[in-house]
């Protein structure tokens, strides 16, 4: 079936570090990948998407670039800064589920930045 | 911008008894989602819904049932709550899109259960 691994957590930096969040999927067909972020305290909030192969999702200044090769959908950041202290979640969604768009999580990666 | 509500951030209850989470959402989504979120585990469905009296079991739906009668409004129910309900309890809502659709969450329900 279809799931997500993602390195587990805590992951603690130095303010201005970069950072690397490993995530790997399994699934059947072609799915969506996502990066959804959970500030304390909040719920989840997606922080970027790619929907096919090769697709780079960015958003305030993370990445993740969509490796069907190596089935892999890594978040990296080149500076972090404390407010991104928060736990972030890779996510899939098969394509090929046809009715409520049912959304595999990882377990999340706690990452705390250090001033 | 869409806003998903959830009707208590903290809730304690006793042993056996029945238990509402109560969630609005105001896009006018058809989709709606349950969730309990638990240290190591991630996030795990418990119930969806794809339109009004609709709903389908998700990943444990075990010991919870769901209500949705109206369309912003979907019920997560505990008939009898058990300590290993305590939890993280989120909801969210999506409108349905061909790939990459967003769910939109609320900002959860911390229940414990003594």
């Amino acid at each position: 079936g279809n799931s997500v691994t993602q390195m587990e957590g805590p992951v603690t930096l130095s303010e201005e570090a970069f950072l690397t969040i490993n995530c790997t999927y399994t699934a059947t067909g072609y799915p969506s990948l996502f990066w959804y972020v959970q500030y304390p305290g909040e719920g989840l909030q997606l922080l970027l998407k790619a929907t096919k192969a090769d697709d780079k999702g960015s958003n305030k200044g993370f990445e993740a670039t969509y490796r069907k090769e190596t089935t892999s959908f890594h978040l990296e950041k080149g500076s972090v800064q404390v407010s991104d202290s928060a736990v972030y979640f890779c996510a899939l969604r098969n394509a090929g589920y046809s009715s409520a768009s049912k959304i595999i999580f990882g377990s999340g990666t706690r990452l705390s930045i250090r001033p | 911008d869409v806003k998903v509500t959830q009707s208590s951030r903290y809730l304690v209850k006793r042993t056996g008894e029945k238990v509402f989470l109560e969630c609005v959402q105001d896009m006018d989504h058809e989709n709606m989602f349950w969730y309990r979120q638990d240290p190591g585990l991630g996030l795990r469905l418990i119930y969806f819904s794809y339109d009004v009296k609709m709903k389908e079991k998700g990943d444990i739906p075990e010991g919870y049932s769901v209500s949705r009668e109206k369309k912003e409004r979907f019920s997560l129910i505990l008939e009898s709550a058990s300590t290993n309900q305590t939890s993280m309890y989120l909801c969210a809502s999506s409108f349905p899109r061909v790939g990459g659709d967003e769910q939109f969450f609320g900002p959860g329900t911390r229940l414990t259960v003594l």
